[in-house]
């Protein structure tokens, strides 16, 4: 069945190096794909998402990579901060007409050590 | 800005005790959806709908029901609880199926 899965379930590193969140995907023929971080007792926010048809996008201190050769998907965090303390989500999502849905992974928990 | 609005934030419920999860968001998007949350596991979609007038099934919908009141509301009950059910429900919307999803903060739910 259709699956997203995260590579490492938790990421330590020290404030201001970058970091870089794994997700692998099963189903190629998702239209695209989100990030979500999630703060201890608060909902998913929305960080950056990408289309099927890119590579590669960019925000404000975030990139995400997609390689749909080998379904990988990455978030790098530029100059890690306490506050990107969460747990990090990917999700990927599939046009289906009455079967629209989001598909999330399990999550990658990111603990920035001062 | 209040995005989207939860109540209640916690509930104990009794196994066989039904209850009703209330959600609304003020953004007038057109699309509503209901998640659960486990422990160690990603969100799974319980119901959504589309838009006003229409309800789907997701990923785990047994032991739910839901009603989409009007463009704003959006309900999620449960007839008769069981211990399986405790998670924490996260309720979401977008202004059209696939959009950027924006979540409510939840409601942490315990079936004793």
């Amino acid at each position: 069945g259709e699956s997203v899965g995260l590579h490492l379930p938790t990421l330590s590193v020290q404030e201001g190096d970058n970091s870089i969140i794994n997700c692998a995907y099963s189903n190629s023929a998702s239209d695209y794909f989100i990030w979500y971080k999630q703060e201890s007792g608060k909902g998913p926010q929305f960080i950056i998402d990408i289309r099927s048809n890119m590579d590669k996008r960019q925000g404000q201190r975030v990139t995400v990579l997609l390689n749909k050769t080998v379904k990988h998907l990455s978030l790098q965090i530029a100059a890690t901060q306490p506050g990107d303390s969460a747990v990090y989500f990917c999700a990927e999502f599939t046009y289906g007409g009455a079967t629209n849905k989001l598909i999330f992974g399990t999550g990658t928990l990111l603990a920035v050590q001062p | 800005n209040a995005g989207v609005t939860q109540t209640p934030k916690f509930q104990v419920l009794k196994t066989g005790q039904s209850m009703t999860l209330q959600c609304a968001q003020d953004m007038n998007h057109n699309s509503m959806y209901w998640y659960r949350q486990d422990p160690g596991m990603g969100l799974r979609l319980i119901y959504y709908s589309a838009s006003e007038g229409t309800t789907d099934k997701g990923e785990v919908p047994n032991g739910y029901n839901v009603s989409r009141l009007n463009k704003r509301e959006f309900s999620l009950r449960l007839e008769s609880a069981a211990p399986s059910q405790t998670s924490v429900y996260f309720c979401a919307s977008s202004e059209y199926a696939g959009g950027g999803y924006t979540f409510g903060s939840g409601t942490r739910l315990t079936v004793v």
